[in-house]
């Protein structure tokens, strides 16, 4: 089955750039998602990016896919102390709604 | 819009009581998610349903665990009886038919002593 797989903690300077890392083995993906958690609630779907694509930006967040490689990014331009969450990268298949997280990649933001 | 409602926000039970987990998702959403978070394991997805049908229970642990879906606006996820280590935060998800994102509710901090 696919398994997917994340740097565990990443710390930053308020400002700088944050770039959470995230492989996946199935190729079947077709739907690659960035979620975020904040302490004490749920997962809220920051972004997401179709297989066909190498590049999505939304305001500060980029996506980087290298599908050959089955590497997904999510960089964070001019990190702020608000974004320190746990973020979490998805897979899911063309068909079918089940989704498979990460363990997640804690990010930290020293102001 | 609520959005995803869970109940109760935290329970503490003693070992070998029954739990019973709430969840109603948002209106007009057709897929519903029940996950389990701790640190050793993550996030799991123990079972969903589409149109209020079990599609995926393959994730539900062990036979102490069920999950029903009478109609479209509720579902539980019950555990009996609990044990220690089905201490976690469980956490519902709707999805629509369209589109691409699951709704998480503010999960369940369950705590079995």
């Amino acid at each position: 089955g696919e398994d997917v797989e994340q740097s565990l903690f990443l710390s930053v300077r308020e400002g700088d750039s944050s770039v959470i890392n995230c492989t996946y083995t199935d190729s079947s993906s077709t739907y690659l998602y960035w979620y975020k958690q904040e302490p004490g609630a749920g997962l809220q779907l920051l972004t997401y990016i179709f297989s066909n694509m190498d590049m999505k930006q939304d305001q500060r967040l980029t996506v980087l896919l290298n599908k050959k490689d089955k590497h997904l990014s999510l960089r964070i331009a001019d990190t702020q102390t608000g974004d320190s969450a746990i973020y979490f990268c998805a897979a899911k298949r063309e068909y079918g709604n089940k989704l498979v997280f990460g363990a997640g990649t804690i990010l930290r933001v020293k102001s | 819009d609520a959005g995803v409602i869970q109940s109760p926000r935290h329970e503490v039970t003693e070992m070998g009581q029954e739990v019973t987990l709430r969840c109603k998702p948002i209106s007009g959403h057709n897929s519903l998610f029940w996950y389990r978070q701790t640190m050793m394991r993550g996030l799991e997805l123990l079972i969903y349903f589409n149109n209020n049908v079990p599609i995926d229970d393959s994730g539900m642990p062990e036979d102490r665990f069920s999950a029903k879906m009478p109609n479209a606006s509720f579902s539980t996820l019950k555990i009996q009886p609990s044990e220690p280590r089905d201490s976690a935060v469980y956490f519902c998800a709707s999805a629509p038919s369209t589109g691409h994102e699951q709704f998480f509710g503010p999960g369940t901090r369950l705590t079995v002593l």
